[in-house]
């Protein structure tokens, strides 16, 4: 399959910091990626759908000044979570669009689990 | 917009044996349904998928089928094996402006394969 990584793979940082968390497709290009928080036990819930050289749109609920994504290039999403604070701290996991048309596929990065102390 | 179940919560089997998690979905237009494997503490695996244009689709021991008319989908797993545990995710494509469908998940399956 298709390989996305994420970076870093954990994190730990002071309430009231930033993180970034990038996001890369290694070997197919990606216009569209997603990102997606997990909490422990819990299914995957989509936060934003980042898109090539526009801004993401957010579902509902997420707040978009916090968290700052940036879809940079074909291979990159970036995601910042602003002003970190401890009901922050979870599994966050990328993912990228392979193909296209009524052929595409969505894969997953490996996730970052960021702690907000 | 789409809302996807999915059942049982938990499943314990013996290895050898199949299993059998069941989703259903309510968005009538939806056309993708890929399932996912997720180990602890990492990234969900694509297995397989399905498109609403086919009915079945099987890759070694592992099977999905579909009922568009009945907005439900399985996944079957024959001759389990202890590296099997895990949990599995079933996901329905929602209709997206952008051009590709976003991906409704759902609660998960935690499968338990026992030696």
């Amino acid at each position: 399959g298709a390989v996305v990584s994420q970076h870093p793979s954990w994190v730990i940082c002071k309430s009231g910091t930033s993180v970034k968390i990038e996001c890369r497709s290694l070997d197919f290009q990606a216009t569209t990626m997603f990102w997606y928080r997990q909490f422990p036990k819990q299914s995957l819930m989509l936060m934003a759908t980042s898109n090539e050289g526009s801004k993401a749109t957010y579902e509902q609920g997420v707040e978009k000044d916090k968290f700052l994504i940036n879809h940079a290039s074909l291979t990159l999403s970036t995601l910042t979570v602003t002003s970190a604070h401890p009901e922050d701290s979870s599994f966050y996991i990328c993912s990228a669009i392979r193909g296209g048309g009524s052929a595409y596929e969505q894969y997953f990065g490996p996730g970052t689990r960021l702690t907000v102390t | 917009g789409e809302n996807v179940e999915q059942h049982p919560s938990t499943l314990s089997v013996q290895e050898g044996d199949s299993a059998v998690i069941k989703c259903t979905y309510s968005d009538s237009a939806s056309n993708y349904f890929p399932w996912y494997k997720q180990e602890l503490g990492k990234g969900p695996q694509l297995i397989i998928d399905i498109r609403s244009n086919v009915g079945e689709k099987k890759d070694q021991r592992i099977a999905v089928t579909l009922n568009k008319t009945a907005k439900h989908f399985s996944l079957h797993i024959t001759e389990t094996q202890p590296e099997d545990s895990a949990v599995y995710f079933c996901a329905a494509s929602s209709p997206f402006s952008g051009g590709y469908n976003k991906l409704i998940f759902g609660a998960g399956t935690r499968l338990a394969v026992h030696p």
